[in-house]
């Protein structure tokens, strides 16, 4: 199947650093991407859709300014949590979905993020 | 509103069968998504279906009926490695994904 790479796979920074993560499709272009956090024992929670080309469209709830999303090329997504607090500690996964009927999705590894 | 049910925890034995249900009341339907996640770890395809009826992938099957809003998972012979949450998701009409809480499958030897 596809390949969905992320990293780094964790990352621990200080209260107040900002933290980037990056979502690269390996073998194939991926013109969306998801980007979803799951906090323990919980569900995936989608937080915004990714388009190559234009800007993220953001999950009601979700801060458009703390978690700036780009999505500057067809195999590259990157999540940055701006100034970052212990209550955005959670594990962030990406997705993108393949071209076809199914449109299959497929998941990175995951990212989690500890903010001391 | 949209609603994917699913139980929250269920314990099997190893060699085994289990069925996990999923019914889903969503605005629109095309397809419906089986994913499986070991803890820590991100999910990871098992199954798609669109059309009703079983879709049978090695030890796993996926079941869809439609009309009924209700699909299951049914994995045979059991093994540990199986442990794990198993999530059903929904693409309703405008093609996003809705999500399941999850069912957390407990095996015992």
């Amino acid at each position: 199947g596809a390949v969905v790479s992320q990293h780094p796979s964790w990352v621990i920074c200080k209260s107040g650093t900002s933290v980037k993560i990056e979502c690269r499709s390996l073998d194939f272009q991926a013109t969306t991407m998801f980007w979803y956090r799951q906090f323990p024992k919980q569900s995936l929670m989608l937080m915004a859709t990714s388009n190559e080309g234009s800007k993220a469209t953001y999950e009601q709830g979700v801060e458009k300014d703390k978690f700036l999303i780009n999505h500057a090329s067809l195999t590259l997504s990157t999540l940055t949590v701006t100034s970052a607090h212990p209550e955005d500690s959670s594990f962030y996964i990406c997705s993108a979905v393949t071209s076809g009927e199914s449109g299959e999705l497929f998941f990175g590894e995951g990212s989690r993020l500890t903010v001391l | 509103g949209q609603n994917i049910d699913q139980p929250t925890e269920m314990t099997a034995t190893e060699g085994a069968i289990v069925q996990i249900n999923c019914t889903y009341q969503t605005s629109g339907f095309n397809g419906l998504f089986w994913y499986q996640q070991h803890a820590g770890e991100a999910p990871t395809f098992l199954s798609y279906n669109v059309l009703d009826g079983l879709e049978e992938k090695g030890r796993f099957s996926s079941f869809l009926s439609r009309s009924k809003g209700y699909s299951y998972l049914l994995l045979k012979e059991l093994q540990m490695k199986d442990s794990a949450s198993y999530l059903c998701a929904v693409k309703d009409s405008n093609y996003q994904l809705i999500w399941g809480a999850g069912t957390k499958l407990i095996i015992k030897p």
